[in-house]
């Protein structure tokens, strides 16, 4: 079965400073991969996704990842953050099954300190 | 908004209640499920319908009663809940060949 790990449960990052959080897979073919963000109160929202091709992907918001199948890891980053981007962030692994499902991992709280 | 829409946002009731949460979305996904979200848990998935056809039922209890009844809409029957059942449920479309899913703002459930 497919498996998600944030190893993270929290993050605190000064405004401007560089961003990552940390993503590792288990899945036994080639992953779907995904990043959410989640504010308070509402639901998940895309921030990008990998289905194949060039293994560094451009999302929204300013936010990259990078697949690394050597590593099994689909790592977030954000060259500035900026207040805003406190929130929850989701990783998670798409099952082709007929129809898509996802299994996400526990989340990663991002802080943002002054 | 999302294109996905939930309601009640917010919802309190009583262990000997009967209550629906409602989901519509109008992205002509075909594909619509439901998630809880629990604090310090991963989003557990609770039901799957591809094309209006319940794909997946993940163990769930039977006082959760599942309903589509068309590819825009769809429902979470509720009755006899218990207190750990507060959680945030969210519901999410999909079209197959995306994979990615939209998803709701959810509604936050209260069991008293």
């Amino acid at each position: 079965a497919q498996s998600v790990t944030q190893p993270d449960i929290h993050i605190t990052v000064s405004e401007g400073a560089s961003l990552e959080l940390r993503c590792n897979y288990s899945y036994g073919a080639t992953p779907y991969l995904f990043w959410y963000v989640q504010s308070p109160g509402q639901g998940l929202q895309l921030l990008l996704k990998y289905f194949s091709g060039d293994t560094l992907v451009q999302g929204i918001k300013g936010f990259e990842a990078e697949f690394k199948r050597s590593q099994s890891s689909f790592n977030l980053r954000k060259p500035s953050v900026h207040w805003s981007d406190a929130a929850e962030y989701f990783c998670a692994v798409g099952v082709i099954a007929g129809y898509s499902t996802l299994t996400f991992g526990k989340g990663t709280m991002l802080l943002v300190s002054p | 908004e999302t294109g996905v829409t939930q309601t009640p946002r917010h919802l309190v009731m009583g262990m000997t209640n009967k209550k629906s949460l409602k989901c519509e979305q109008h992205l002509g996904h075909n594909a619509m499920y439901w998630y809880k979200q629990s604090a310090k848990k991963p989003l557990e998935l609770m039901f799957v319908y591809n094309f209006k056809e319940q794909t997946e039922n993940n163990s769930v209890p039977s006082r959760f009663s599942p309903e589509c009844p068309n590819s825009s809409h769809l429902f979470l029957h509720l009755h006899t809940l218990q207190p750990e059942d507060s959680a945030l449920y969210l519901c999410a479309s999909s079209q197959d060949n995306n994979y990615g899913y939209t998803f709701g703002s959810g509604t936050r459930l209260t069991v008293v």
